[in-house]
């Protein structure tokens, strides 16, 4: 089965720029990868979406390599509220045959003053 | 605009019951998915519902249903519980079926099976 991995925890200081990567490995062709954030005790947040090259918003950015196999979310700037676990999130083949939803185990992020 | 309501927050159960989750999607959203949250794993998809009828399934045993109601809104149903089945359960509603769509999440109901 295609799996989705990401490191399990990073820490950085407020002010620094963070990158996260997650590989996803047999990525279907039309397929997107995004990201979401998650707070304790929330529903995650839709963070952004990329399907290649690069893509930017408010609050991050999206970089995605022509081979599809893997993305890095950066996060310009962090503050202490940027504390959270971030996953990426893309469409995996199921035992079944079809594409459902996958979540990788996500990242924590711990900002630090 | 209220976004996706769960309820309820938090639930006890025992071993062998039944339960039964509800979500109310974002207005204007038509589509609502499920998901399992074990404690330090990512969300793990259970099933997708649109036009009142499950469109998409993760690999979760039968004893997972769910229902979509006229008005959007979703119940997951699970029977016989299992210890293994404690975790939040998070609803996510989105504006059209599909799988790459933006979802929003709710803040989840907190299952616990003793």
């Amino acid at each position: 089965l295609a799996k989705t991995t990401q490191p399990i925890s990073m820490d950085s200081y407020e002010g620094q720029e963070v990158n996260i990567t997650c590989s996803h490995n047999n990525i279907a062709t039309n397929d997107y990868i995004t990201w979401y954030q998650q707070f304790p005790s929330q529903g995650p947040r839709f963070i952004i979406q990329g399907y290649k090259t690069k893509v930017t918003n408010e609050v991050a950015s999206l970089f995605i390599p022509a081979d599809r196999k893997s993305s890095t979310l950066s996060l310009p700037r962090v503050s202490l509220s940027d504390t959270a676990v971030y996953y990426c999130l893309s469409n995996k083949e199921s035992p079944g045959g079809s594409y459902i939803p996958t979540f990788g185990r996500g990242t924590s992020l711990i900002v630090h003053p | 605009d209220a976004g996706v309501t769960q309820s309820p927050t938090h639930l006890i159960k025992t071993r062998g019951q039944q339960v039964t989750l509800r979500c109310s999607p974002k207005s204007g959203h038509d589509t609502v998915s499920w998901y399992q949250q074990a404690l330090g794993q990512g969300p793990q998809f259970i099933f997708q519902y649109y036009e009142e009828e499950e469109r998409q399934r993760g690999n979760f045993p039968d004893r997972f249903s769910g229902h979509q109601f006229p008005n959007y809104s979703s119940e997951l149903n699970v029977n016989a519980l299992l210890l293994g089945d404690s975790a939040l359960y998070l609803c996510a509603s989105s504006l059209e079926v599909g799988l790459n769509t933006e979802a929003f999440f709710g803040q989840g109901t907190r299952l616990t099976v003793v």
